[in-house]
């Protein structure tokens, strides 16, 4: 069965960096987009950006231009999120998906000084 | 960026009744619309995609129309695992942008 298992909850200080990890099973994982998404505690979902996991090609809500960054090892069928220069409007449950039919249980991150 | 507007912010209703939720965006996303469910704690879940497309697994009392700026998803009868928050998500424009979401409460 076609699975996302996310890495575990983070607690960053503000400027700090997080990598979320995102990693497939029960599919081929370069056949299906991966997109990322978030929510804050209590508000709505948020999309964050796109990558194709077979070219490697990525796309990025203008939002977090320049300070979010999707990659992918398809060695073993993982993607990954990394956002840089946090801040505390970041906190929040980040989800990725696969073609938005499949999700990930969320990683909370949390940027607290 | 495209702003989709989610209407009422909240429905109380009761098991047996029917739900009717709107989301209407800032200009057309032509059929490019789709719904979601979302549970506390959970990850949302994919409804109805294309505006009027059931997602694999989803219940028949589920259904989406509309086209254009105004769409609407419909519980023909709502059963006790139907109580949620519902968004909505154009995918027809970047970025993507969902709605800020109905509550269905129980009455």
């Amino acid at each position: 069965q076609v699975q996302l298992v996310q890495s575990g909850a983070e607690v960053k200080k503000p400027g700090a960096s997080v990598k979320v990890s995102c990693k497939a099973s029960g599919y081929t994982f370069t056949s299906y987009d991966i997109n990322w998404v978030r929510q804050a505690t209590g508000q709505g979902l948020e999309w964050m950006g796109w990558m194709n996991p077979n070219s490697g090609n990525t796309g990025y809500a203008q939002k977090f231009q320049g300070r979010v960054t999707m990659t992918r090892n398809t060695s073993i069928s993982t993607a990954y999120m990394e956002l840089n220069s946090l801040r505390s409007e970041d906190t929040a449950v980040y989800f990725c998906t696969r073609t938005w039919d499949y999700w990930g249980q969320g990683s909370l991150v949390t940027v607290s000084s | 960026e495209i702003v989709l507007t989610q209407s009422p912010a909240t429905l109380s209703l009761s098991p047996g009744e029917r739900a009717t939720l709107s989301c209407r965006a800032s200009q057309s996303v032509g059929s490019y619309l789709a719904w979601y469910q979302q549970k506390p704690g959970q990850a949302p879940r994919l409804l109805i995609y294309d505006a009027s497309h059931r997602a694999t697994g989803i219940p028949a009392r589920f259904s989406g129309s509309g086209s254009g700026t105004d769409f609407t998803l419909s519980i023909s009868s709502l059963e006790p695992e139907d109580f949620a928050v519902y968004y909505c998500q154009q995918r027809s424009n970047w970025p993507l942008t969902f709605g800020g979401g109905t509550k269905v409460e129980i009455k």
